[in-house]
């Protein structure tokens, strides 16, 4: 049971490249979240996904795409990368909405800097 | 505005000793209350959760109070121990229903050292 996996663990991209960020989880469970995590601030959601087959933009979606590719797998999308992405990014799944007392497992980070 | 703030910034500690993490919040309407333990270069994981009623939850070592009055929570680690080195993060939730708007505290950096 590996619980949420994303890939890649590090990635450096040039101002304008693209990337997909991979996150996929084990347990089942109906809802997903893609955070960032910078330095002195808290972490914000980016995009959450409350069910397969639906997506709802968070605090920060500005820059980036999602895909819920199935019910384990939610990935993320940059498609011009800005050195303003320079993040740590966290994937995340609970069995339902978070509010709804559900716990949300985190997966191990993205460590993403662009150039 | 939703915010969580959380006291202090960092904090040094001797192993075995207790310590207190504090967190201020002005999120409405509360829904619920979150810690969690950050390792470094790792994801957060869930310590304990609170709502409205509760205003004690204790996790092993880990003791959260919560004050829904002035909007304050603590989260108290006894004996510590070298594992216990982490970022502690305080998320709050508002809302009813439905998707609920989830405020992340920055957290507190704790050291154990020996």
């Amino acid at each position: 049971n590996a619980g949420v996996t994303q890939t890649p663990k590090f990635q450096v991209l040039k101002t304008g490249q693209s990337m997909t960020l991979q996150c996929a989880q084990d347990m089942n469970h109906n809802s997903m979240y893609w955070y960032r995590q910078d330095p002195g601030m808290g972490l914000r959601l980016i995009y959450y996904s409350a069910s397969e087959g639906t997506t709802d933009k968070g605090e920060v979606p500005n820059g980036y795409n999602v895909s819920r590719l199935n019910k384990r797998e939610f990935s993320l999308r940059l498609e011009s990368a800005a050195p303003s992405q320079t993040s740590v990014y966290f994937c995340a799944s609970s069995e339902a909405l978070a509010g709804d007392f559900y716990e949300q497992y985190f997966g191990p980070g993205t460590r993403l800097t662009v150039t | 505005k939703n915010q969580v703030e959380q006291s202090p910034q960092s904090l040094i500690i001797l192993e075995g000793k207790n310590c207190t993490l504090q967190c201020n919040y002005t999120v409405s309407p509360f829904s619920n209350l979150r810690w969690y333990k950050q390792d470094t270069g790792r994801g957060p994981v869930s310590l304990t959760i609170m709502t409205f009623s509760e205003n004690t939850k204790s996790n092993g070592r880990y003791t959260a109070t919560l004050d829904a009055d002035t909007k304050q929570s603590s989260l108290h680690i006894t004996a510590s121990q070298l594992s216990d080195s982490a970022s502690y993060i305080c998320v709050v939730s508002a809302g009813a229903g439905g998707y609920q708007k989830v405020t992340f505290g920055t957290g507190t950096k704790l050291q154990v050292i020996p």
